[in-house]
């Protein structure tokens, strides 16, 4: 199977700390990672899409400044949360891809970030 | 804007029954559609997928596409209380396209 891992799991930090979530597919070469975010009761949400070695694509209403994706390999992905506040608190969730959006999408099990 | 649209449910039904999820989209020319599963506070599991008319079989899990018609659904035989979740449907319509996932329908299994 496709393994995606993702770390860390739990996050609790003080008003602005800069988070950063690493997300790694174990088993296979990621061609595309994909960074979500979801509210308690509510429907994931994209925030992004990182493809290796080029800049990430953010999705409208979604700053950029303030989560910082780096894709610097095919198996690694990272999102910076810059100066997180109490509404940054979420799940956030990765995911990957071998090839284009014809193949499933794998997903990490997710990071709590709470922010005090 | 393409679309995907799940019932919220929840849908309950008993133990040892077929659950049935149906999810329909927008975009005619979509091309693949996925079945997650996410337990609450969990991330969504890939459970099947499938990309021409007619059904996927993968044990106890089928999947049935129409694209005459524009829906997918999933069927779940012999249904247990830890298939209680929420099933995402979620739609691509090919090359580097952004996916789209439906908001989730809510089965309940009761025992």
């Amino acid at each position: 199977g496709a393994v995606v891992s993702q770390h860390p799991s739990r996050v609790i930090c003080k008003s602005g700390t800069s988070v950063k979530i690493e997300c790694r597919s174990l088993d296979f070469q990621a061609t595309t990672m994909f960074w979500y975010r979801q509210f308690p009761k509510q429907s994931l949400m994209l925030m992004a899409t990182s493809n290796e070695g080029s800049k990430a694509t953010y999705e409208q209403g979604v700053e950029k400044d303030k989560f910082l994706i780096n894709h610097a390999s095919l198996t690694l992905s990272t999102l910076t949360v810059t100066s997180a506040h109490p509404e940054d608190s979420s799940f956030y969730i990765c995911s990957a891809t071998r090839g284009d959006s014809n193949q499933p999408q794998h997903f990490g099990d997710g990071t709590r970030l709470s922010i005090l | 804007q393409k679309e995907v649209e799940q019932n919220s449910g929840p849908l309950s039904v008993p133990e040892g029954a077929i659950a049935s999820l149906n999810c329909t989209y927008s975009d005619r020319g979509s091309q693949s559609f996925f079945w997650y599963r996410q337990y609450s506070g969990k991330s969504p599991e890939l459970i099947m997928f499938i990309y021409s008319n007619g059904d996927k079989e993968d044990g106890r899990f089928t999947a049935q596409l129409n694209k005459a018609s524009q829906y997918v659904s999933l069927l779940i035989r012999d249904s247990q209380p830890s298939d209680s979740a929420t099933y995402l449907c979620a739609v691509s319509s090919g090359g580097y396209q952004k996916v789209t996932f439906g908001t989730g329908t809510k089965l309940q299994v009761i025992p």
